[in-house]
């Protein structure tokens, strides 16, 4: 079947830190791989999204790399803020129908 | 910026009674969704909803569970007889369709919080 696991948190990290959340996949046939961002209060937000294996997503500093070898699409910042202080949901879509399959979400929280 | 907007924020009530989830959707959009959440576990797709008819539903979307357009604007969840494990946070979202609605981004409403007691 289709699925997702993404690594468990909450993730505490102080400003300008490295980012990594990880991210792997299982699903019938090719899928879009997704991450959406949802910060306090607010609806889940498209952060990045990778249609095809190799493609890289990238947005407001964040990346990912849609890896099929190893089923993967980790989420990586460079530098991250407080304003990046907010849950992390990856998620795909098998493109033959129209339900997305997200993971459990990750807590991110930024301190100065 | 359009948006999908969901009311209430916070639904309490009792085991047994119905309740309604409301959404407006983007207003150009086509296809609809329900989403929960159960506290710590994984967003769950419920339905998707198109062309006035529902498009694809999952195990959980069971007989106790209904979807209805009932005007241009709002798209409504409702569980006719709520049980204590139906307490989560319920999503809507939209998307602009096409073929394979799930090629295109699906835009998320806040959430709804269900609380049954």
């Amino acid at each position: 079947g289709n699925s997702v696991t993404q690594m468990e948190g909450p993730v505490t990290l102080s400003e300008e830190a490295f980012l990594t959340i990880n991210c792997t996949y299982t699903a019938t046939g090719y899928p879009s791989l997704f991450w959406y961002v949802q910060y306090p209060g607010e609806g889940l937000q498209l952060l990045l999204k990778a249609t095809k294996a190799d493609d890289k997503g990238s947005n407001k500093g964040f990346e990912a790399t849609y890896r099929k070898e190893t089923t993967s699409f980790h989420l990586e910042k460079g530098s991250v803020q407080v304003s990046d202080s907010a849950v992390y949901f990856c998620a795909l879509n098998t493109n033959t129908g129209n339900q997305f399959y997200f993971g459990t979400g990750t807590s991110l929280t930024v301190i100065p | 910026e359009p948006e999908v907007t969901q009311t209430p924020s916070h639904q309490v009530t009792q085991m047994g009674q119905e309740v309604i989830l409301r959404c407006v959707p983007i207003s150009n959009h086509l296809y609809f969704y329900w989403y929960r959440q159960i506290l710590g576990q994984k967003v769950e797709f419920l339905v998707s909803f198109y062309n006035n008819e529902i498009s694809e539903k999952s195990e959980i979307f069971d007989d106790q569970f209904s979807v209805e357009r009932p005007d241009g604007s709002n798209f409504t969840l409702k569980i006719r007889s709520t049980k204590l494990e139906d307490s989560a946070m319920y999503f809507c979202a939209s998307s602009g369709g096409g073929l394979a609605g799930g090629y295109n981004e699906q835009f998320f409403g806040p959430g709804t919080r269900l609380t049954v007691l």
